[in-house]
């Protein structure tokens, strides 16, 4: 079965120190994958997307993720986070489902929590 | 601020009743994607309208249903409404040949 899976539910870390989201996919066939953020009481922002090409891909607010294909990862880095990067983020894919259908599946989350 | 509007922000109502939740795509998206984020269940695909026709069917219950209008706004209605129902619904649009979508504020709707 097609799925999205983020290894972490929450994830604390000190303001200026690195991080690193993970999420793993499971498919037998090329995705499209994408991060959101959610803000506290907000709708959900993209923050970057891999379609195909470099495998490295950058994004708004300083944040990067890396598509590695043996492994079925897109985990996400910031090398260094502010306060104002404590949200929830979101792993997203796009399988294939048929001449215009794009709908996209969610993994559950992670809550960043970043400490002064 | 994504381009994508939704009304309205709050909604509480009773169970047994029934509401319609209301998207407007950005200007130039043909696709409209309704999701429900709950607690237990996460973030799941409800359906997508094309240009208004209906093309793709997720996690929707069958007292659920949805319509695209032909000025593209979208209507999500819900009846028979159980406690269960209380989540935030998102709607997200498209543009024509683009994978990327863009997400509205959401509706929060409460189920007493």
């Amino acid at each position: 079965a097609q799925s999205v899976t983020q290894l972490d539910s929450q994830v604390p870390v000190f303001e200026e120190a690195p991080v690193e989201l993970r999420c793993n996919y499971s498919s037998s066939v090329s995705v499209y994958l994408f991060w959101y953020v959610q803000y506290p009481n907000q709708g959900l922002q993209l923050l970057l997307k891999y379609l195909s090409g470099s495998t490295l891909v950058k994004g708004i607010n300083g944040f990067e993720a890396e598509f590695n294909k043996s492994q079925t990862s897109f985990h996400l880095r910031k090398p260094s986070v502010h306060i104002s990067d404590t949200a929830e983020y979101f792993c997203a894919a796009q399988f294939p489902h048929g001449a215009g259908s794009y709908q996209l599946t969610f993994g559950k989350g992670t809550k960043l929590s970043v400490i002064p | 601020d994504s381009g994508v509007t939704q009304t309205p922000k709050h909604l509480i109502t009773a169970t047994g009743q029934r509401v319609t939740l209301r998207c407007s795509p950005r200007s130039g998206d043909l696709s409209v994607y309704w999701y429900q984020q709950s607690l237990d269940q996460g973030l799941q695909f409800l359906i997508q309208y094309y240009n208004g026709e209906e093309r793709a069917k997720g996690n929707i219950l069958e007292r659920f249903s949805a319509q695209q209008f032909p000025d593209l706004h979208s209507e999500l209605n819900l009846s028979s409404l159980e406690l269960g129902d209380s989540a935030l619904y998102f709607c997200a649009s498209s543009p024509p040949q683009g994978n990327e979508q863009f997400f509205g504020p959401g509706t929060r709707l409460t189920v007493l």
